[in-house]
Parts: structure tokens; C-alpha cells; sequence
């Protein structure tokens, strides 16, 4: 299993720019989330989804869009970047939806945004 | 949003000490607590995940401990070895909200 992929590892934007993060689960799991992460702020909930057509927001929603067409693929969208958005984002999967087992993280993609 | 509260924020400790980690989270509604590890440059990686108060879990030198009614768990690693450095994060599950909030980790760093 190649477990959680993320591309791309890196990315630079122009303000205004949109663009697309990728993330994929092979592990048949039916929660899979997308996180940010900034200095002092630990990691932040963007959106997150429960099965395949099933998505809802989390704490930082703003800004972003996602899908869930496939249960493997779960992808973010970045509509109109602002350097607000420069951060490091991972996406998560987990075979439970109660919080009852672990998260599997992917390897994460650093965006900067100019 | 609930908040997730670590402490301390960071530690050095030399190798061979034993040390230990609070995690505060809201005990209304609880249903999970997960513990992870997380070392520079790579991604976050389960420890543990605990559900019942009182519930205690190990891991070779790495232990954790559950209090659901005060809202606290309390991670303990025993004769900290240089391979041990790194930023442990806690995360709480909420019943019925599929959202984890995770706390802003506790920073380890073992001199050897």
C-alpha cells in the first residue's frame, strides 16, 4: 500500500492564482481531511469528508473547496490564492468515522504564495 | 471551537531522564483522544488512541494516560533517548462532529 500521497510536494503562486492539491488514500477509508499548518497554530482543520459525495467544513473553510468523487481521492481546490494561504497542508485518512482509530497522514505539500 | 491545550510548549531534557506531557481538552461530549508523533520533516504518526477514562496505553518506553471527567491525558516517556526528539500532538474528537482539534504539540528535544 502506498498509504496517503500527496502531490505536489512544492508550489509557488502568484496571488490571484488557483491551483489544485492532490491527495489520494489506497487503504479503502471513508474519513479523509485536509489540514494547515502554521508556526504556533498546531495543525487546523480546512474541510473534511465521511464518504464519497460527503464533505463539510472545518475550522478554517474560507478560501478553499473540495470534493469527494472517489472514496481514494480527496482534492483541494485554492480558488484565488492570498498570501494568507502560504502554509504547509496535509491531507488525512482514517478507516473510522467516530475518532475511534488513527489518522493516517499524508507527506504534505509546502505552498508559498507571493 | 473547542480548544486543545499542550504543555509544555517545548523540553530538552538529556538522554536517559524520564519526562511527561499534559494534554488538556474539554471533557463535555468527548469521545477520543489521539496521540501523535511528529518529527522534523516527515508527517505526523499515530501513537495512541485512547476512548475510556482512565484508560492507560503503551508503547515500549512511551506511555499515555486518560482522565475523560477532568479532561486531561498525560503522555510519559521513560529513559528519553535522542531518537525520541520530536513534537508530540494531541488531538481531541468530539462526539458526533467528525472534527479532530488538535493542540500546538509539545516540542522534545534529548541531548545526548
Amino acid at each position: 500500500n502506498a498509504g496517503v500521497t500527496q502531490t505536489p510536494k512544492f508550489q509557488v503562486l502568484k496571488t490571484g492564482q488557483s491551483m489544485t492539491l492532490q491527495c489520494a488514500q489506497d487503504m479503502n477509508h471513508e474519513y479523509m481531511s485536509w489540514y494547515r499548518q502554521d508556526p504556533g497554530m498546531g495543525l487546523r482543520l480546512i474541510h473534511y469528508s465521511v464518504g464519497a459525495g460527503i464533505t463539510d467544513q472545518g475550522e478554517v473553510p474560507n478560501g478553499y473547496n473540495v470534493s469527494r468523487s472517489t472514496t481514494e481521492d480527496f482534492p483541494l481546490r485554492l480558488l484565488s490564492a492570498a498570501p494568507s494561504q502560504t502554509s504547509v497542508y496535509f491531507c488525512a485518512s482514517s478507516k473510522g468515522l467516530a475518532g475511534e482509530l488513527e489518522q493516517f497522514f499524508g507527506p504534505g505539500t509546502r505552498l508559498t504564495v507571493l | 471551537i473547542l480548544n486543545v491545550e499542550q504543555s509544555p510548549q517545548s523540553l530538552h531534557v538529556q538522554e536517559g531522564d524520564s519526562t511527561n506531557f499534559t494534554c488538556s481538552f474539554p471533557s463535555s461530549n468527548f469521545y477520543a483522544l489521539h496521540w501523535y508523533r511528529w518529527e522534523t520533516a516527515k508527517s505526523p504518526e499515530a501513537l495512541f488512541v485512547m476512548t475510556l477514562n482512565g484508560d492507560e496505553k503503551k508503547k515500549g518506553r512511551i506511555s499515555a494516560t486518560l482522565n475523560t471527567k477532568e479532561g486531561y491525558s498525560y503522555l510519559y516517556i521513560k529513559g528519553s533517548q535522542p531518537e525520541d526528539s520530536a513534537t508530540y500532538l494531541c488531538a481531541s474528537y468530539t462526539s458526533g462532529t467528525y472534527k479532530y482539534i488538535f493542540g500546538t504539540g509539545t516540542r522534545l528535544k534529548v541531548l545526548a
